[in-house]
Parts: C-alpha cells; sequence; structure tokens
C-alpha cells in the first residue's frame, strides 16, 4: 500500500511564496502529481514528477528526490485565488499486470490572507 | 468541449435503496476511476477501470460495484447504501500513458438517512 504525509494546513500572505511538503511511502513508485480544489469544487491537475528535479509551470512549480521519497509545491507570488486545498498523488505501476493506482494524501488546506 | 459527466450531482436517499451514480466521459480515456472525498480524509479510491471489461478494486470499495460495459461509462452502484456512504463522489478518467493526469467531474454529493 501506498501512505503519504502532507500539512494539513498552511497560511501565507499575498504576494508571498509557500512551499507544500509531501512525503510518501510507497512500492512501485511510478510518479507525484498535484491536484488543486477549490472550496465546492472538482479537484484540478496542477503538475507532475516522474524524474527528479523542478518542474515550472508559470507561478506553480513541483520538486521531487526520488531517493528521499519527498516532493514539494512551490507556489509564487501568491494571489486570493490561491486559497484552496492541495493534494499531492502517488502513482505506482504494477508491471506485467499494466494496471495503477493513484492515491492522494489527506491534503493542505491553503489560506492565502491580504 | 472535453469533460467528464456525473449524474445526480445531489442526492438524498434511505438506507438499503439501491442507487446508481453514472459517469460518463467524452475524451475517449481508457482510464475511469470513482473517489470518495470526507473531510480530513482526502480522495479515496472506491474502484478504478483500465479499460472495459477490466476493473479492480481500489481502498474502500466495500459497499460499492462498479461495470465498465462501455469505454464512456462507468456507473458506480450502491446496492443497499448506509450511512456511512454519505459523501461526496467524483469520478474521474485519464489516459493511461504520461502524468496520467485525471479529469475530473463535478462531484456527487450524497447522503443517505
Amino acid at each position: 500500500g501506498q501512505s503519504l504525509e502532507q500539512p494539513s494546513e498552511v497560511t501565507a500572505v499575498e504576494g508571498a511564496i509557500v512551499q507544500i511538503n509531501c512525503t510518501y511511502q510507497t512500492s512501485g513508485f511510478y510518479g507525484l502529481s498535484w491536484y488543486q480544489q477549490h472550496d465546492g469544487g472538482a479537484p484540478t491537475f496542477l503538475s507532475y514528477n516522474a524524474l527528479d528535479g523542478l518542474e515550472e509551470t508559470g507561478r506553480f512549480s513541483s520538486f521531487l528526490s526520488r531517493s528521499d521519497s519527498y516532493g514539494y509545491l512551490l507556489l509564487q507570488e501568491l494571489q486570493m485565488k490561491d486559497s484552496a486545498s492541495y493534494f499531492c498523488a502517488v502513482r505506482d505501476e504494477y508491471s506485467g499486470a499494466g494496471s495503477y493506482q493513484l492515491t492522494f494524501g489527506k491534503g493542505t488546506k491553503l489560506s492565502v490572507i491580504p | 468541449e472535453a469533460q467528464v459527466t456525473q449524474n445526480p450531482r445531489y442526492l438524498i436517499t434511505v438506507t438499503g435503496k439501491k442507487l446508481t451514480v453514472t459517469c460518463s466521459q467524452n475524451m475517449n480515456h481508457e482510464y475511469m476511476s470513482w473517489y470518495r472525498q470526507d473531510p480530513g480524509l482526502g480522495l479515496r479510491q472506491i474502484y478504478y477501470s483500465m479499460n472495459v471489461e477490466v476493473t479492480d478494486k481500489g481502498d474502500v470499495p466495500e459497499g460499492y460495484k462498479v461495470s465498465r460495459k462501455e469505454k464512456r461509462n462507468f456507473p458506480l452502484i450502491l446496492e443497499s447504501p448506509s450511512p456511512n456512504q454519505t459523501s461526496l463522489y467524483f469520478c474521474a478518467s485519464s489516459l493511461p500513458g504520461g502524468s496520467g493526469e485525471l479529469f475530473f467531474g463535478e462531484g456527487s454529493r450524497l447522503t443517505v438517512l
């Protein structure tokens, strides 16, 4: 099975930078994803890391260290609209079966304050 | 427009009354999955399907059934709903390769009395 740990809540100031960490324990690790969910809405895909290093998409970046079973999501130039829950998710792949499961962390609620 | 459509969006029912939540996607995705979301527990996978006639249990399959007779549809069946199945349910689909980016439906809020 898999388990993921991420902080339950984070508060940051508008215009600042915030980092949301995610540590995981899994077998057959394939990649780490991040999703954003606003209150009352559906999760939406933000980023994906299969290899070590930093992936940048606009104000958002995601980092992965496979050897440390650790990743983070970095949000820069925070805006009020970034207030949402952020979920890390681990994909593990069972070769041969050709199947995979995606397991989500419990989510980090980010509050951006003026 | 590419989308995942769930119905109903809201439902209040009583214990033991069979119900089906439908899910349909128009993106020709092979992979489909059901999640439930409860406060403090995040998204937990109920069942997933790699393709037509191929389904597998997720982390919390008890009390649920699924079927995948067509590529676009993946209904979730609660044969005898109980109050502990009161939750927000999401259907999602993706292509199997690459990032496996999941596209989610808008969610179905189910209350079992």
